[in-house]
């Protein structure tokens, strides 16, 4: 199976910060990676999709990168509402399926 | 529009067999290349990954739990069912199903349901 891991666990930023979010896959998985926001008592909502195609309505201080093992998602201007859980996903193996462990961006 | 919908008991026993329900809207389950799947997470934890089905009838289950796990789907109720065997408290936690978007080739899931929590304790 496939593992993917994320960097860091959890972050701390500010409004108006820029950061950066890693996932490394256990083996090369082309662009079939996928960012979600979660947010507690919420669904997850999908970000990015193919490493880095912006889902319809998804602001564009969202973006990501990325081919093969390694993919980074970025998020410029900090808003406050975008402090919450992030995950990646790979679908190079579909139909079978795995999440990172996640990422907790919190305010500093 | 589309819609996901998750239903079952919220509380099981231990040694209990789960059933749950994911009732979808806005789309049919024959669409070609559609797919639904099941992803749980327990309190304080990631997402994890349980099942997937698609619309010509392929299954796929979590390695570490394909031996407790069966997903089937029946379209003329648009609905997607998960059957999880001898539960433990362990797999307490919010059971979610999405739809993942065909025809993009990433099948990332586009729409959620809002989730159902479970927990599993005597």
């Amino acid at each position: 199976d496939i593992q993917m891991t994320q960097s860091p666990s959890s972050l701390s930023a500010s409004v108006g910060d820029r950061v950066t979010i890693s996932c490394r896959a256990s083996q090369r998985i082309s662009s079939y990676l996928n960012w979600y926001q979660h947010k507690p008592g919420n669904a997850p909502k999908l970000l990015i999709y193919g490493a880095s195609r912006l889902q319809s309505g998804v602001p564009s201080r969202f973006s990501g990168s990325g081919s093969g093992t390694d993919f980074t998602l970025t998020i410029s201007n900090l808003q406050p509402e975008d402090f919450a859980t992030y995950y990646c996903q790979q679908s190079h193996t579909t139909p079978m399926f795995t999440f990172g462990q996640g990422t907790k961006l919190d305010i500093k | 529009q589309v819609t996901l919908k998750e239903s079952g008991p919220v509380l099981v026993k231990p040694t209990e067999t789960l059933t749950l329900t994911c009732t979808v809207s806005g789309f049919s389950l024959n669409n070609t290349m559609m797919g639904v799947s099941w992803i749980r997470q327990p309190p304080g934890k990631a997402l994890e990954w349980l099942a997937h089905i698609f619309s010509n009838g392929d299954k796929s289950y979590s390695t570490s739990l394909k031996n407790r796990l069966t997903i089937s789907s029946d379209s003329s109720k648009s609905q997607v069912v998960l059957t999880m065997t001898n539960m433990d408290p362990v797999d307490t936690g919010t059971y979610y199903c999405a739809r993942s978007r065909p025809f993009t080739w990433y099948y990332e899931f586009d729409f959620w349901g809002q989730g159902t929590l479970v927990t599993v304790s005597s």
